[in-house]
């Protein structure tokens, strides 16, 4: 059962512009998001997460926006560089607020092409 | 300092062969996950230990699936009988005690002949 849908497959932007990868998922369940970078050869390797009480977050040039209504979120990517071309995956886990990391549902992966 | 590092980076094996993939997770982290992933698709989760129990393995896909962390350190993934269909990207993480960031290791890429 696919719990974390993810699109698009793939997206390419143009240098300086900004991309944008959606998520929605099923399992109201869920109130851990992370999304996770993976460059070819290499394990992924977390960018940024939201907790389901904020709308918003934002870490430099990377912001995800919450939506818990409609149990979507989205990663945008401001001033998209070349170096950024890669495969990006949301996730989603359940969490209580005083545990530890739990199993992380992916989404399918989008791969990222920033042309220059 | 030093990351999550699994080994062997690359294994080939023949169908209903038996192979052993490691997982050395940073030191300190009592949380360790394994996760498969095929070409294309993103991480699934098979298995997770806390400490020296597995405190999850509802993602193995069956009892050919196997894995291991007796000192609750180093962590031992096992596959017996393997199947083509078991080619894939095997991925470990780890995560300190009550903290939700898990690190991943480069994975070790699986081809059963």
């Amino acid at each position: 059962q696919q719990q974390v849908k993810q699109s698009p497959q793939s997206l390419i932007v143009q240098k300086g512009g900004i991309s944008i990868i959606n998520c929605a998922y099923e399992n109201t369940a869920f109130d851990y998001f992370p999304w996770y970078q993976q460059f070819p050869g290499k394990g992924p390797a977390l960018l940024i997460a939201i907790r389901p009480d904020v709308s918003e977050k934002k870490e430099g040039r990377f912001t995800i926006s919450f939506n818990k209504s409609a149990k979507q979120f989205s990663l945008h990517i401001m001033d998209s560089q070349p170096g950024d071309s890669a495969t990006y995956f949301c996730a989603a886990s359940p969490q209580g607020l005083f545990q530890g990391a739990q199993k992380l549902v992916f989404g399918q992966g989008t791969r990222l092409t920033i042309n220059p | 300092g030093a990351g999550v590092s699994q080994t062997p980076s690359n294994k080939v094996t023949e169908k209903g062969k038996y192979v052993e993939l490691r997982c050395d997770p940073i030191s300190g982290h009592t949380a360790l996950y394994w996760y498969r992933q095929s070409l294309g698709q993103g991480p699934e989760f098979l298995i997770y230990f806390q400490g020296t129990g597995a405190a999850d393995d509802s993602g193995l896909p069956n009892d050919r699936f196997f894995a291991v962390r007796p000192e609750g350190s180093v962590s031992t993934l096992k596959i017996q009988r393997t199947e083509r269909g078991d080619s894939a990207v095997y991925l470990c993480a780890s995560s300190p005690e009550l903290a939700t960031e898990q690190f991943f290791g480069p994975g070790t890429r699986l081809t059963v002949l």
